[in-house]
C-alpha cells in the first residue's frame, strides 16, 4: 500500500471548462475527505464519505461541485463551469476511523486561466 | 462549528533553538488533534496524533500536548534544524477536522 494517491498532480484549465479529480485512499480506510487549500491558508473542509455514503458537505461546496465515491473505494471530485476563484490545491485524505487521524495525498493543483 | 487558530503565523529562529508552536480550538468535544507539516507546494505529512483521551505524544525531537479544558495544543520542537523549515498545521475535530492557517517556520543555519 503506497498511501493516498491523487490524480492528476497538476491541472490547468480554461474558465468555464469542467474538471474531474480522482483520489484513491488507503485500501482499508473506510473514510475519505476532500479539502481545498488556497495560498497561505489552511485546508478548508469540503466533504466526507463513510464508505459510499456522503455524510457531510460544506457550504463551500457550491452547486458546481460534486463528489462521488462509488462502491466505497476511490472518489472523484468534479467542478463544473470552472471559475478563476476555483484555483487552489485540492487535497484528499483517508482514515480508518475518526480515532486514528488522517493520511493525506499529495494534492491536485488546479489553475483556472 | 470548530474554529482553529495558530499563533504565531510565522517564526524565524537560529539553528539549535528549541521552539513552541501554539494551536487553540473552540470545541473541546473533539476526537483528535493532529499536527501536520507541509512543505511548499506539497501535501500534508502527519507528525503527531493526540487522541481525545491522551495528553501528549512524542516522536523524536517533537512533542505535542493537548489540554482540552483550555482548548489548546502545543507542538514543541527541540534542537531545531534547517530541515525543519516548513509550515506546521494543526487540525482538530471529529468527522470533519478543521485546520488552522498554520505557522510558517524558518530555521536559519
Amino acid at each position: 500500500d503506497t498511501g493516498v494517491s491523487q490524480d492528476p498532480r497538476h491541472k490547468i484549465t480554461k474558465r468555464g471548462q469542467n474538471v474531474t479529480f480522482r483520489c484513491d485512499p488507503i485500501s482499508e480506510h473506510n473514510r475519505l475527505y476532500w479539502y481545498r487549500q488556497t495560498l497561505g491558508q489552511g485546508p478548508e473542509f469540503l466533504t466526507y464519505f463513510q464508505n459510499e455514503a456522503q455524510l457531510e458537505k460544506s457550504r463551500l461546496l457550491s452547486d458546481r461541485f460534486s463528489a462521488e465515491r462509488p462502491k466505497g473505494s476511490f472518489s472523484t471530485l468534479e467542478i463544473q463551469r470552472t471559475e478563476q476563484g476555483d484555483s487552489a490545491m485540492y487535497l484528499c485524505a483517508s482514515s480508518f476511523s475518526s480515532l486514528y487521524g488522517y493520511t493525506f495525498g499529495s494534492g491536485t493543483r488546479l489553475t483556472v486561466v | 462549528k470548530q474554529e482553529v487558530t495558530q499563533i504565531p503565523a510565522a517564526l524565524s529562529v537560529p539553528e539549535g533553538e528549541n521552539l513552541v508552536l501554539n494551536c487553540s480550538f473552540t470545541d473541546s468535544a473533539i476526537y483528535n488533534l493532529q499536527w501536520f507539516r507541509q512543505d511548499p507546494g506539497k501535501g500534508l505529512t502527519s507528525l503527531l496524533l493526540i487522541q481525545s483521551s491522551q495528553r501528549e505524544q512524542t516522536s523524536g525531537r517533537l512533542n505535542a500536548s493537548l489540554d482540552k479544558s483550555s482548548g489548546r495544543s502545543t507542538l514543541y520542537i527541540a534542537a531545531s534544524q534547517p530541515g525543519d523549515s516548513a509550515t506546521y498545521l494543526c487540525a482538530s475535530g471529529n468527522n470533519d477536522m478543521r485546520f488552522g492557517a498554520g505557522t510558517r517556520l524558518t530555521v536559519k543555519p
